[in-house]
């Protein structure tokens, strides 16, 4: 069955930078487009992030362009999120979750990893 | 971007009751609209997709109708593991945005 796994999350003070990585299996990697969306602390979900099953393209929230970086390795099976000159809004839950219907929904989510960015 | 507001924030029933979930967009989704359910220390996980289609192993006890900005989640009777909250998406535009949450708790 499909598998996504999270890692990477921390305490980071404000300007620090964080990558997350999530670990793919039970299914086809290559095949399927990718996001992160967040949840912080006790709030609601907003999407982060989306990128093309080939890597080659990729498009970002308002609330992080510029500052993170949504990439893959086929070959690793593995989803990325680097996040540069966090702030402390960016604290939260960051799930990856896989494609569904070419870049509309979120049909598997991994558990997350937590996000705290903090002095 | 098009916001998403779901109502009532909270809804109080009790188990074999049916619970009606709102979502109202901003502007027209069309039919463009997933519902999600999440329990504590979980992530969510994808119930409805396209206004009305339910998503692999989602019990016929959900559904979801309406069209444009007017949306409807539906349990039509609720088992002890549906207490959660339930989010609505939009894949009409981006940013793809999510509604606040409707949390159904056990009255």
């Amino acid at each position: 069955q499909v598998k996504l796994v999270e890692s990477g999350g921390g305490v980071v003070q404000p300007g620090m930078s964080l990558r997350l990585s999530c670990a793919a299996s039970g299914f086809t990697f290559s095949t399927y487009g990718m996001h992160w969306v967040r949840q912080a602390p006790g709030k609601g979900l907003e999407w982060v992030a989306i990128i093309r099953y080939d890597g080659k393209n990729e498009d970002y929230a308002d609330s992080v362009k510029g500052r993170f970086t949504i990439s893959r390795d086929n070959s690793k099976n593995t989803l990325y999120l680097q996040m540069n000159s966090l702030r402390a809004e960016d604290t939260a839950m960051y799930y990856c979750a896989r494609d569904f219907k070419k870049g509309s929904y979120f049909d598997d989510w991994g558990q997350g990893t937590l996000v705290t960015v903090s002095s | 971007e098009i916001v998403l507001t779901q109502s009532p924030a909270t809804l109080s029933l009790s188990p074999g009751e049916r619970a009606t979930l709102s979502c109202r967009a901003s502007q027209s989704v069309s039919s463009y609209l997933a519902w999600y359910q999440q329990k504590p220390g979980q992530a969510p996980r994808l119930l409805i997709y396209d206004t009305s289609n339910r998503a692999t192993g989602i019990p016929a006890r959900f559904s979801g109708s309406g069209s444009g900005t007017d949306f409807t989640l539906t349990i039509s009777s609720l088992e002890t593991e549906d207490f959660a909250v339930y989010y609505c998406q939009q894949r009409s535009n981006w940013p793809r945005t999510f509604g606040g949450g409707t949390k159904v708790e056990i009255k």
